[in-house]
């Protein structure tokens, strides 16, 4: 069974930073690109980041570039994301997303809320 | 950027109706088009990918068609289940955005 399991989430000041994590089970970690992406509260769905199957290729939205940094452990069948400079803008649930021939996403965690305030 | 508008943003529909959901693209994608369906507090979950690909294990009431930069995805029987918010997806380049939604409520 595919699970993905997201945790690092929590309250934020802005200026700050979060590790976000996405451990993974059931599949082939190492054979999958994988990705973030956001849903601020009542809002839609946003693409964050995607990362390649050998972490070799990265990929982000224009508002993050400079601020995350998207990263695996092949040996850990772990997902990252590195949350620096947050902005109120960024609150949000953080889904972890398997991605299918890199392409749209076949499977998602369950998110993990960030919330950036004072 | 890719584009993606959705329409309408609220659809009103009660249980058996056929409903469409139409997705327009700002530029072609061929059909690397996604369809997502969301029910409150939940994760996304894949319907169709390619345009028109069932995803396994969806019910085949579900349907998506379209190429270009016009799509739709069609519930033929709409069941008390199906009522929840839908999003298209294009997945032509990056930033591989997302349509604004469409809620399905119960009229």
């Amino acid at each position: 069974e595919v699970q993905l399991l997201e945790s690092g989430g929590g309250l934020v000041q802005p200026g700050g930073s979060l590790r976000l994590s996405c451990a993974t089970s059931g599949f082939t970690f190492s054979s999958y690109a994988m990705s973030w992406v956001r849903q601020a509260p009542g809002k839609g769905l946003q693409w964050v980041s995607t990362i390649s199957s050998s972490g070799g290729d990265t990929y982000y939205t224009d508002s993050v570039k400079g601020r995350f940094t998207i990263s695996r452990d092949n040996s850990k069948n772990t997902l990252y994301l590195q949350m620096n400079s947050l902005r109120a803008e960024d609150t949000a649930v953080y889904y972890c997303a398997r991605d299918r021939g890199s392409d749209y996403v076949d499977f998602w965690g369950q998110g993990t809320l960030v919330t950036v305030s004072s | 950027d890719i584009q993606m508008t959705q329409s309408p943003s609220t659809l009103s529909a009660s249980v058996g109706d056929r409903v469409t959901i139409t997705c327009r693209a700002s530029q072609s994608i061929s059909s690397w088009l996604a369809w997502y369906q969301q029910k409150p507090g939940k994760a996304p979950k894949l319907l169709i990918y390619k345009a028109s690909n069932l995803e396994s294990g969806v019910p085949s009431r579900f349907s998506g068609s379209g190429s270009g930069t016009e799509f739709t995805l069609t519930i033929s029987s709409l069941q008390p289940g199906d009522f929840a918010t839908y999003y298209c997806q294009h997945y032509y380049s990056y930033p591989y955005t997302f349509g604004q939604g469409t809620k399905l409520e119960i009229k």
